[in-house]
């Protein structure tokens, strides 16, 4: 039992390039969630999916897009990235979105724009 | 939307001394905190949380208080240890009727010294 997978752990990007983080989890939990974690800024949500078929806007999806492919699998898209969007992100999953269920998150991706 | 505030942004202490995290958050609303442990590197991992029919909470040398007429809730933390020592996380819960999201407080960063 894995619990919340990310790919890939460390990721260098130029300005520009797109590029896809991939976030997986077995715990069968219907919500999932996409933060960044900046210094001193804790983590900020980007997109969330409270079920499969849904995703909504957290509080900062500007360059972002993302899809629930499955249960299981939750990606985020940087179409165009910019240095701003150097940060750690996380993927987290929670039993049911509605009832305040412990978030539960992966290792994070790493990801510098230069 | 839900606005979390929490104090100190660094704090020390001995071993063996309790530590004590603050948080304040906006939206009468939320009702459900958890509370984070994120050590260097590594994912944030729930180390508590508290519900707001509930005041106060223990797991062990942590608790967790909550006054939802002032809208504050605190982490204690009793005969820290080195271990201890990593940034903790508050966070407060807006549900908008189909997902619960989290808003996170900006970190303490926790010392335990000799």
């Amino acid at each position: 039992n894995a619990g919340v997978t990310q790919t890939p752990k460390f990721q260098v990007l130029k300005t520009g390039q797109s590029m896809t983080l991939q976030c997986a989890q077995d715990m069968n939990h219907n919500s999932m969630y996409w933060y960044r974690q900046d210094p001193g800024m804790g983590l900020r949500l980007i997109y969330y999916s409270a079920s499969e078929g849904t995703t909504d806007k957290g509080e900062v999806p500007n360059g972002y897009n993302v899809s629930r492919l499955n249960k299981r699998e939750f990606s985020l898209r940087l179409e165009s990235a910019a240095p701003s969007q150097t940060s750690v992100y996380f993927c987290a999953s929670s039993g049911q979105g509605y009832s305040n269920q412990p978030q539960h998150f992966g290792d994070g991706t790493r990801l510098s724009i230069l | 939307g839900e606005n979390v505030e929490q104090h100190p942004s660094t704090l020390s202490v001995q071993e063996g001394d309790s530590a004590v995290i603050k948080c304040t958050y906006s939206d009468s609303a939320s009702n459900y905190f958890p509370w984070y442990k994120q050590e260097l590197g590594k994912r944030p991992q729930l180390i508590i949380d508290i519900r707001s029919n509930v005041g106060e909470k223990k797991d062990q040398r942590i608790a967790v208080t909550l006054n939802k007429t002032a809208k504050h809730f605190s982490l204690h933390i009793t005969e820290t240890q080195p271990e201890d020592s990593a940034v903790y996380f508050c966070a407060a819960t807006e549900n908008t009727g189909t997902a619960s999201k989290l808003t996170f407080g900006t970190g303490t960063r926790l010392q335990v010294t000799l």
